[in-house]
């Protein structure tokens, strides 16, 4: 079955330390990835995607395809960075998203 | 605001009765997606759209709940006699299909939180 697996419900960090969000799929083939975000009070939004090797807001995710991972990770958190955080994969970039249920981090000054 | 809005924003009903959820996605997406999401869960996917045509539907939870899209804009999710459990957020979100990489990036609305009674 298609499954993404976010181990941790909740990861609170220091101000400035490094962040590292947790993310593991179940596939055989070659997905595409996301991480989507909700502040409070506001509607989930796209974070980044694995395909457009992007660093948004300082964080960054590399595919491992070998463990089947797509860590979020950032080197020095802030605390506007307190928020939901999704996984999510969809098998061929052309079907519907497969989400993980989510780890809340929370940023402490 | 151009963004995916949805319609009521909150909606609190009685066991049995018949509720209607409507999403309007940002102008010219040709897909629209419903998704569900109960507490401590991420967005369950239910169903979606392109165009007018509703491309997948296996996944809605049971009969009772069905969509529409009747002229590939805005799109309406009915649950008929409505069930404690059903109550969650039903979320909607819209993409183009493609986008410059060629991969979808899907627009989330804020939201329709149902309590059944």
């Amino acid at each position: 079955a298609q499954r993404v697996t976010q181990p941790e419900k909740l990861l609170s960090v220091f101000k400035g330390a490094p962040v590292e969000l947790k993310c593991n799929y179940s596939y055989s083939g070659s997905p595409e990835l996301f991480w989507y975000v909700q502040y409070s009070r506001q509607r989930l939004q796209l974070l980044l995607r694995h395909i457009s090797r992007e660093s948004i807001k300082g964080f960054t995710a590399d595919l491992n395809k070998g463990e089947t991972s797509f860590h979020l990770k950032k080197p020095f958190a802030q605390e506007e960075d307190s928020a939901m955080y999704y996984c999510a994969f969809t098998p061929t970039g052309n079907t519907p998203l497969v989400f993980g249920k989510g780890t809340r981090l929370s940023v402490i000054a | 605001d151009t963004g995916v809005s949805q319609d009521p924003r909150h909606k609190i009903t009685k066991r049995g009765q018949n509720v209607t959820f409507r999403c309007d996605p940002i102008s010219e997406h040709n897909r629209l997606y419903w998704y569900r999401q109960t507490l401590g869960q991420g967005p369950e996917f239910l169903t979606y759209f392109q165009n007018e045509a509703q491309l997948e539907k296996s996944r809605l939870l049971s009969d009772r709940f069905s969509a529409e899209r009747p002229k590939g804009s805005f799109s309406t999710l009915e649950i008929q006699r409505t069930e404690q459990g059903d109550s969650a957020m039903y979320l909607c979100a819209s993409s183009p299909t493609l986008d410059r990489f060629q991969w979808e990036t899907q627009y989330f609305g804020p939201g329709t939180r149902l309590l059944v009674l």
